[in-house]
């Protein structure tokens, strides 16, 4: 059981847009910058938004993270089939000392 | 260009020991904190450990605390992690991750490595 809740799977088509949740408590999201990640099927995990909302120089700005109270949301918008992929949100918690993760969430362009 | 190569994964035996090591090169190692995550087979990220750029704070996931121990030598620009009392649910592949800020209580870890597998199996 993650201290970070995400969808398991999310889909939309091509062109499209798509968000993914990200719900925590007051010890983490609430009080601590959130980043998310992208991995693909083999590889590792990419960063590709930091600190709430920033992005890393080379991520295209199709990628968006927004964070309100305790909950944070990453947007994927003009969705290609090389977006499909698991995308994990995770923060610090100031509470357990410790990183945490979201469970992931899969994302499938139809 | 920024670079994390792990080495040290391996099949181990229950109750065994192994050491990860992890060489970067292309920025300032000392200037960072860096952190092990680990992924089991088919499942999610689980963080691992964390070690600020100075060495002055470590941080465990309570499922390693008191198992595993995380240093760095900044002079050889390597970061470690000490697995002592290997267990089955250990099995993964282990990523170090290379953190935004000279402190590790944060995230947004801009650089990964390609992973090593740890099997703990007899």
């Amino acid at each position: 059981q993650s201290v970070l809740t995400q969808p398991t799977s999310v889909s939309a088509a091509p062109g499209q847009k798509v968000t993914i949740s990200c719900s925590g408590s007051s010890s983490n999201i609430g009080n601590n910058y959130v980043s998310w990640y992208q991995q693909l099927p083999g590889t590792a995990p990419k960063l590709l938004i930091y600190d709430n909302n920033k992005r890393p120089s080379g991520i295209p700005d199709r990628f968006s993270g927004s964070k309100s109270g305790t909950s944070a949301t990453l947007a994927i918008t003009g969705l290609q089939t090389g977006d499909e992929a698991d995308y994990y949100c995770g923060t610090w918690d100031s509470s357990l000392s410790v990183v945490v993760f979201g469970g992931g969430t899969q994302l499938t362009v139809l | 260009e920024v670079q994390l190569l792990e080495s040290g994964g391996g099949l181990v035996q229950p109750g065994g020991s192994l050491r990860l090591s992890c060489a970067a090169s292309g920025f300032t190692f000392s200037n960072y904190a860096v952190s092990w995550v680990r992924q089991a087979p088919g499942k999610g990220l689980e963080w691992v450990s964390g070690i600020s750029g100075n060495s002055g704070t470590t941080y465990y996931a309570d499922s390693v605390k008191g198992r595993f121990t995380i240093s760095r030598d900044n002079s050889k620009n390597t970061l470690y992690v000490q697995m002592n009392s290997l267990r089955a649910e250990d099995t993964a592949v282990y990523y170090c991750a290379k953190g935004r800020y000279m402190v590790a209580a944060t995230t947004g870890f801009d650089y990964w490595g390609q992973g090593t597998l740890v099997t703990v199996s007899s």
